[in-house]
């Protein structure tokens, strides 16, 4: 069974310095999708950003990248010139190819606050 | 933009009681599921809904859990007699037919069995 591991519980960062977020997680298979997820305080989860495994390029959207590393297992979420609206909860997942259902094994969420 | 709602955003409830928790998926959309968070545990896949049927569960998905599509806009979840382990956010999320990736999830319900 896939499992997913996010180790810090909590992380700050200075608004405008950079924060990364890890995640670590492990499977026998060799193609599966990963994500990050955003959860405002009181809102919806929405997706940040995803990465197929077969792509060794890493993804990137705007500020958000990821340092994807297959053999190591290991998929962080680097926020760039970070700002008061990123503080959130950030979730990582994993969806497997295998699965019809389309189903996201999560991790416990990492809680980003942004300092002012 | 359309957005996936559910209520209520807080529930409690007393142990062995039944209750609902409804979400209104986006309107297109074919796929549906549950997830829950139990407080400083992972966000956990319950169920998934497609058809009119559960299309996979997980086994913490048993008897006293089940989900409906009562009309063409709602689903549900229900716990038919709540233990005090059932406390935890429950998210419901929606994925549209021709989306290979993305599910879109609601705000989540808390519930509380006290």
């Amino acid at each position: 069974a896939q499992t997913v591991t996010q180790s810090q519980p909590e992380m700050s960062v200075q608004e405008a310095e950079t924060v990364t977020l890890s995640c670590t997680y492990d499977t026998s298979e060799s193609d599966y999708y990963l994500f990050w997820y955003k959860q405002p305080p009181s809102r919806q989860m929405i997706l940040v950003i995803r990465q197929e495994a077969y792509k060794q390029q890493n993804a990137t959207e705007n500020r958000f990248s990821v340092n994807f590393q297959k053999a190591a297992k290991s998929f962080s979420l680097k926020i760039s010139d970070s700002q008061l609206g990123d503080a959130a909860m950030y979730f990582c997942a994993y969806r497997s190819l295998t699965s019809g259902t389309y189903k996201y094994i999560f991790g416990t969420g990492t809680r980003l606050k942004v300092l002012a | 933009e359309p957005e996936v709602t559910q209520t209520p955003s807080h529930q409690v409830t007393q142990m062995g009681q039944e209750v609902i928790l409804r979400c209104v998926p986006i309107s297109n959309h074919l796929y549906f599921y549950w997830y829950r968070q139990i407080l400083g545990q992972k966000v956990e896949f319950l169920v998934s809904f497609y058809n009119n049927e559960i299309s996979e569960k997980s086994e913490i998905f048993d008897d006293q859990f089940s989900v409906e599509r009562p009309d063409g806009s709602n689903f549900t979840l229900k716990i038919r007699s709540t233990k005090l382990e059932d406390s935890a956010m429950y998210f419901c999320a929606s994925r549209d037919i021709g989306d290979f990736y993305e599910q879109y999830f609601g705000p989540g319900t808390r519930l509380t069995v006290t």
